[in-house]
């Protein structure tokens, strides 16, 4: 069975700072990985996502992620963090099936301090 | 895109009345549709799914049930609630087939139940 790990549940930067949220999945197969950002109190918002060619893959909001097949890792990354990305971040591997679903981690709480 | 609209919002219940929260998706035809749960300070977890009208599968035994009475149209219902049914339920669309499609998220809704 697939699976995501985040194993980072909060993380504090200054702003400014650059940033880089880990994800790590377990899938048997060529994965199709997502990230995507929750706002309190919202939906989910699509940041990027990943199904082939080019390994390092360019989002919105300036956000990039880089897969790496080796270490079964998918880590989120941003030059310059702003106050307005402290949302909670999630990876997500989509599942090839029936339902094509997607599996999640369990999020990463990003906190900007000014 | 697809828009996912929700509603309510907002819902505080008592322990063991029903509920009825509706998803309705504009944009395309023939969704897969998903209904997560996120428990709070816990990630989503994919309590049902449905790749058509009357087609439900659910991922975890509970209480609750789904139903998708329209092609763009879905449902989750409970007889009697629980305290542990409390949560943020989010709907969530993909279109038919499309295996590194993006999810698209409704703005979700907030059940208390006491």
């Amino acid at each position: 069975a697939q699976s995501v790990t985040q194993p980072d549940i909060h993380i504090t930067v200054s702003e400014g700072a650059s940033l880089e949220l880990r994800c790590n999945y377990s899938y048997g197969a060529t994965p199709y990985l997502f990230w995507y950002v929750q706002s309190p109190g919202q939906g989910l918002q699509l940041l990027l996502k990943y199904f082939s060619g080019d390994t390092l893959v360019q989002g919105i909001k300036g956000f990039e992620a880089e897969f790496k097949r080796s270490q079964s890792s998918f880590n989120l990354r941003k030059p310059s963090v702003h106050w307005s990305d402290a949302a909670e971040y999630f990876c997500a591997v989509g599942q090839i099936n029936a339902g094509n679903m997607l599996t999640f981690g369990g999020g990463t709480r990003l906190m900007v301090k000014p | 895109s697809q828009t996912i609209h929700q509603w309510p919002a907002t819902l505080v219940q008592p322990v063991g009345s029903p509920l009825s929260l509706e998803c309705t998706v504009e944009g395309t035809s023939n969704p897969n549709l998903y209904w997560y749960r996120q428990a709070a300070g816990r990630g989503l977890q994919l309590l049902f799914y449905s790749v058509g009208i009357g087609q439900i599968s659910s991922e975890v035994p509970q209480n609750l049930s789904a139903s998708r009475p329209q092609d763009r149209q879905f449902i989750l219902s409970s007889k009697k609630l629980l305290l542990s049914d409390s949560g943020f339920y989010l709907c969530a669309s993909r279109r038919q087939g499309a295996i590194s499609g993006e999810l698209f998220f409704g703005e979700g809704s907030r059940l208390t139940v006491l």
